[in-house]
């Protein structure tokens, strides 16, 4: 089945920085691959996502590259706040008897110090 | 648009009872509907994926006695915990996916379930 890896597992920078979170993942047949955003107790959100035929997307500051050969996928947030601190999952999706099923990489704690 | 609710949002019971957790789609029609479940500070663990009127898929190592689903209709979804034992606490959140994008996945606000 899929794998997927999400680096770092915590990541802490100070208002304004960029951050970055990286996964990798091991299906090559996997297609769809939305990042979500889940604060304290609450429920995952999806901020940005991307298919495999597509190798980056842009959203304000949020980007997402996607580099098929390699097997990755990365997130990017540019100009980072205090309301970007949160849990981030990447996932990657691959369709299954008319259903798209992720696998969550581990997550990424963000602190954005102010 | 796409908003999922799932009540209750927290639930206390005793060891050997059973609890039932429902799934609504609010506003679309929910083709595919998913459980995960989630420790603390972890990642979500897939445990089923139903579809209206067909028996769930359930993941390795998911009990299907255990954990019953039931995808009466296009729009609600209901887990049942049967007789659950404290190592059943946890946090379980569901997902429904739309006919217009099959592959995006909406979360309701999970339930928190502990069994004392």
């Amino acid at each position: 089945g899929e794998n997927v890896e999400q680096h770092p597992s915590t990541l802490s920078v100070q208002e304004g920085d960029s951050a970055v979170i990286k996964c990798t993942y091991s299906d090559s047949a996997s297609n769809y691959f939305p990042w979500y955003k889940q604060e304290l107790g609450k429920r995952p959100q999806l901020i940005i996502d991307i298919r495999s035929n597509v190798g980056e997307k842009k959203d304000q500051r949020i980007a997402v590259t996607l580099n098929k050969t390699a097997k990755h996928f990365s997130l990017h947030i540019t100009e980072t706040q205090p309301e970007d601190s949160a849990v981030y999952f990447c996932a990657a999706s691959l369709g299954r008897g008319g259903s798209y099923i992720p696998t969550f990489g581990r997550g990424t704690s963000l602190i954005v110090h102010p | 648009g796409a908003v999922v609710s799932q009540h209750p949002s927290r639930v206390i019971c005793k060891s050997g009872t059973s609890v039932k957790i429902e799934c609504r789609s609010l506003d679309f029609q929910a083709t595919t509907m998913f459980w995960y479940r989630q420790f603390p500070k972890q990642s979500l663990m897939l445990m089923a994926t139903s579809n209206e009127g067909s028996k769930a898929t359930y993941e390795q190592g998911v009990e299907k006695d255990k954990f019953l689903i039931n995808h009466a209709s296009l729009t609600l979804s209901t887990l049942t915990v049967t007789s659950a034992h404290p190592e059943d606490s946890s946090f379980y959140i569901c997902s429904a996916a739309g006919p217009s994008r099959e592959e995006t996945q909406y979360f309701g606000p999970g339930t928190r379930l502990l069994v004392l």
